[in-house]
């Protein structure tokens, strides 16, 4: 299986510059997905095949993925971002990362 | 708009069964591949297993090979999972996700159902 490393934590000041990375060997060579999981509630999409983002998802979140690391940016960060990520990758079947806890201080 | 409603968990034993079901509404279900990913209390996201839109493909984790089963009817616009030999472990909320691209990644969950394998 295909492992995928993330920080169980990040931290980021309200109104500043989230980033939330996702190791994995040669994840560049792949397409990343990353979800976005509030507390009681489903995951949600929120970045797929590295840099997309889907319809309603505001332009704030953005992703890049190049050698070992994909990363998600959360610009100008909310009280509303508050949230689980968790990055997604195919390689023979689906694998996700531990995920990352967000919070906004 | 797309919707997704699982049915089924409850409270089951160890060595049980339990048959999940996701009723989907607002698109083409037929048109669309599916996936049943699972969630331990306090933990992160499991992909269970993956159908293709015709049926003719399907995934399993390696945890759950031999032991689920993932089916669709197309004509009902439902998808399902079977659950067998149940274990503590299989505890969890479980989701079912489209795949409109057909690219390996979730677009639309829906709320989920929960299993608990307890005595």
């Amino acid at each position: 299986s295909y492992d995928l490393i993330q920080a169980l934590s990040v931290s980021v000041a309200l109104g500043q510059t989230a980033r939330i990375t996702c190791g994995g060997n040669n994840i560049g060579g792949k397409n990343v997905h990353w979800y976005q999981q509030k507390p009681g509630q489903a995951p949600v999409l929120v970045i797929y095949r590295d840099s997309n983002r889907p319809s309603g998802i505001p332009e704030r979140f953005s992703g890049s993925n190049s050698g070992n690391t994909a990363t998600l940016t959360i610009s100008r960060a909310q009280l509303g971002d508050e949230a689980d990520y968790y990055c997604q990758v195919w390689d023979s079947s689906v694998a996700f990362g531990g995920g990352t806890k967000l919070t906004v201080l | 708009q797309v919707q997704l409603v699982e049915s089924g968990g409850g409270l089951v034993k160890p060595g049980g069964s339990l048959r999940l079901s996701c009723a989907t509404s607002g698109f083409t279900f037929s048109d669309y591949h599916m996936n049943w990913i699972r969630q331990a209390p306090g933990k992160g996201l499991e992909w269970l297993s993956y159908i293709r839109s015709s049926g003719s493909t399907i995934y399993y984790a390696d945890s759950v090979k031999g032991r689920f089963t993932i089916s669709r009817d197309n004509a009902k616009n439902s998808l399902y999972l079977q659950l067998s030999s149940l274990r503590a472990e299989d505890t969890g909320v479980y989701y079912c996700a489209t795949d409109a691209h057909g690219e390996y990644f979730m677009d639309v969950w829906g709320k989920g159902t929960t299993v608990t394998v307890s005595s």
